[in-house]
């Protein structure tokens, strides 16, 4: 079956620090991506990363399609990066997400 | 905004109203989605529809009955709701259901059932 779990659950930190969030999917699932959700419920598409890594100014991500697993890194957090991160794969023609890591950033 | 509207924004309903949600896009994709997002959940996939063709009901209980008049318009229509059906309703877009990636989501509707 489908299966996209993400670690961990929930991260605060102190603005200023870096992150790291990670998502392991399996094997039936391609095309990785990555979505923010922030506190007015609003998800936004930040990667689509089925392989490779990719940089979007503070956030860059990296997925090692061989491996299963995908990490999205998050430097210099600002309390705006507050919210839950989700990753989601692709199979059996869905889009499957995981559960979320929940990131609070303490000014 | 995304490109995606969702109206209304909250609804609070009892368990024996009819309320409908609606979601419109403009970005020209020829599929759209209908996910449930509870608490402590992951987003589940309720429908697809893909040229307005549904073509996927994810074991959605009947009280929940989607219709999509066009491309770019997508409704759910309630009836009967029970409590547990309280949660955030987002409806998304994508160029068509076959391509897995290119997904726009709207604000969601945050329903109440009481």
């Amino acid at each position: 079956g489908i299966q996209v779990e993400q670690s961990p659950p929930d991260l605060i930190l102190q603005e200023g620090a870096n992150s790291t969030l990670r998502c392991n999917f399996s094997d039936s699932v391609n095309n990785l991506q990555w979505f923010h959700q922030n506190p007015w419920g609003q998800l936004i598409n930040l990667f689509y990363i089925p392989s490779g890594t990719k940089q979007n100014g503070r956030l860059s991500a990296t997925t090692v399609a061989t491996e299963r697993y995908s990490l999205l890194y998050i430097s210099s957090s600002q309390t705006t990066d507050s919210g839950v991160y989700f990753c989601a794969g692709f199979g059996n023609e869905k889009l499957t997400f995981g559960t979320g890591t929940r990131l609070t950033i303490i000014p | 905004e995304t490109g995606v509207t969702q109206t209304p924004r909250h609804l609070v309903m009892g368990m024996t109203n009819k309320k409908s949600l609606k979601c419109e896009q403009h970005l020209g994709h020829n599929a759209m989605y209908w996910y449930k997002q509870s608490a402590k959940k992951p987003l589940e996939l309720m429908f697809v529809y893909n040229f307005k063709e549904q073509t996927e009901n994810n074991s959605v209980p009947s009280r929940f009955s989607p219709e999509c008049p066009n491309s770019s318009h997508l409704f759910l229509h309630l009836h009967t709701l029970q409590p547990e059906d309280s949660a955030l309703y987002l409806c998304a877009s994508s160029q068509e259901s076959r391509v897995g990636y290119g997904y726009t989501f709207g604000s969601g509707t945050r329903l109440t059932v009481v």
